[in-house]
């Protein structure tokens, strides 16, 4: 079975600077996608950023980047020039790949790290 | 991405009766989900209800007690039957993109049971 563990509960950045929340995941997979999420208090999931375990590069969205070191099993989420409106619950999930038509769907969340920016 | 919506946004129900949640989808997906998301948890997968099948279900969850419809291609409901005080959580459902490698979700339904 596939496991998903953060194991910051809470972090805090000030305003402009960066911040790196961690992740780890176990699974025997060689197959996968990794995710991170964002829910704001409004409680309304966002997708930030995924990630294809077959990639050997790591994605980047704008302010958002990962470090996915699939030897380690680590999917780290770097938040560069913090914003107030980061201010968010973050989630780290796992979909295995199904090489059938289509796929299972299924996401496997972390217990989610709370970051807090500060002005 | 997928604009979903959810109704009700939030319900307080006493005890032993039952609530059903809509999930309606601007576009035609093939994948639709269900979570829970238990007071300061993480989310849990109920179940996955494809249209045209019968919704499945995960460990710890049965259909006597969620229940799902999918009538169509942009529509679900979730049953949340014989509440109790345990089944306040936010519910919420997704929908696969694509191959379903990325999954948008809905804002949630904060249910309080009394």
């Amino acid at each position: 079975a596939q496991t998903v563990t953060q194991s910051q509960p809470e972090m805090s950045v000030q305003e402009a600077e960066t911040v790196t929340l961690s992740c780890t995941y176990d699974t025997s997979e060689n197959n996968y996608y990794l995710f991170w999420y964002k829910q704001p208090p409004s409680r309304q999931m966002i997708l930030v950023i995924r990630q294809e375990a077959y990639k050997q590069q790591n994605a980047t969205e704008n302010r958002f980047s990962v470090n996915f070191q699939k030897a380690a099993k680590s999917f780290s989420l770097k938040i560069s020039d913090s914003q107030l409106g980061d201010t968010a619950m973050y989630f780290c999930a796992f979909m295995k790949h199904w090489s059938g038509s289509g796929n299972t769907g299924k996401l496997i969340f972390g217990q989610g790290t709370t970051l807090q920016v500060k002005p | 991405s997928a604009v979903i919506s959810q109704k009700p946004s939030r319900d307080i129900c006493q005890r032993g009766t039952s609530l059903t949640i809509q999930c309606q989808v601007d576009s035609q997906v093939t994948m639709m989900f269900w979570y829970r998301q238990q007071p300061g948890q993480s989310l849990t997968l109920i179940a996955t209800a494809n249209q045209g099948s019968e919704a499945t279900y995960e460990s710890g969850f049965v259909i006597d007690k969620f229940p799902i419809s999918r009538p169509n291609l942009t529509f679900s409901t979730l049953t949340v039957s014989n509440m109790s005080p345990e089944d306040s959580s936010i519910y919420l459902c997704s929908v696969g993109a694509g191959y379903g490698y990325e999954q948008y979700f809905g804002p949630g339904t904060r249910l309080t049971v009394t």
